[in-house]
């Protein structure tokens, strides 16, 4: 069965500094996919950056990165320069192929201070 | 292309009615899943289809059901409602296969009251 753990459910940053959320899973596919999405007050669910397993690379979306380490079934999402437009419910998520179903963390609360 | 639409936004039931959560997409995506979110407990799956005609239970089913009879639409039936289903439920749709992101997007939610 596949888990996802976010172990920190509220973290602060100051404006302009980096933050980084934790996230580890457990899945025993080799073909799977991971995400971080961004939930803020009104609810939307908004994609903020995804990573194939396969691929070494860790990705990147301007001022979101990861830090893939596969063997440690870890996925952290670091945001640079934060600003107030990035408070909100981050979550973390896990899909493979095979079986179709996605997976989420329990969400880390970031707020943004002035 | 309006993505994924969920209606209504907003419920209140009393113990023990029924109600249709409506879904639908217009992507053309084979996969979609309905989840709740409660306060500290992430988003939970509660069923999914991986195309017409096909659905399977996910982590928390009890008291719901779903059917797919079209690619566009996958309702979320409540059956008698309880106040443990108080919550905001999700629709999301994702295209699956090789070489694809498997990306879910999502609807705007529901936010569903039982008293």
């Amino acid at each position: 069965a596949q888990t996802v753990t976010q172990s920190q459910p509220e973290m602060s940053v100051q404006e302009a500094e980096t933050v980084t959320l934790s996230c580890t899973y457990d899945t025993s596919e080799s073909d799977y996919y991971l995400f971080w999405y961004k939930q803020p007050p009104s609810r939307q669910m908004i994609l903020v950056i995804r990573q194939e397993a396969y691929k070494q690379q860790n990705a990147t979306e301007n001022r979101f990165s990861v830090n893939f380490q596969k063997a440690a079934k870890s996925f952290s999402l670091k945001i640079s320069d934060s600003q107030l437009g990035d408070a909100a419910m981050y979550f973390c998520a896990c899909t493979t192929s095979g079986t179709y179903k996605y997976i989420f963390g329990t969400g880390t609360r970031l707020k943004v201070l002035a | 292309n309006a993505g994924v639409t969920q209606t209504p936004k907003f419920q209140v039931l009393k113990t023990g009615q029924s109600m249709t959560l409506q879904c639908a997409q217009d992507m053309n995506h084979e996969y979609m899943s309905w989840y709740r979110q409660d306060p500290g407990m992430g988003l939970r799956l509660i069923h999914y289809s991986v195309g017409a005609g096909i659905t399977d239970q996910g982590e928390v089913p009890n008291g719901y059901n779903v059917s797919r009879s079209t690619t566009e639409d996958f309702p979320l039936r409540l059956l008698s409602a309880a106040p443990s289903q108080t919550s905001v439920y999700f629709c999301a749709s994702s295209y699956q296969g090789r070489g694809s992101y498997n990306e879910q997007f999502f609807g705007p939610g529901t936010r569903l009251t039982v008293l």
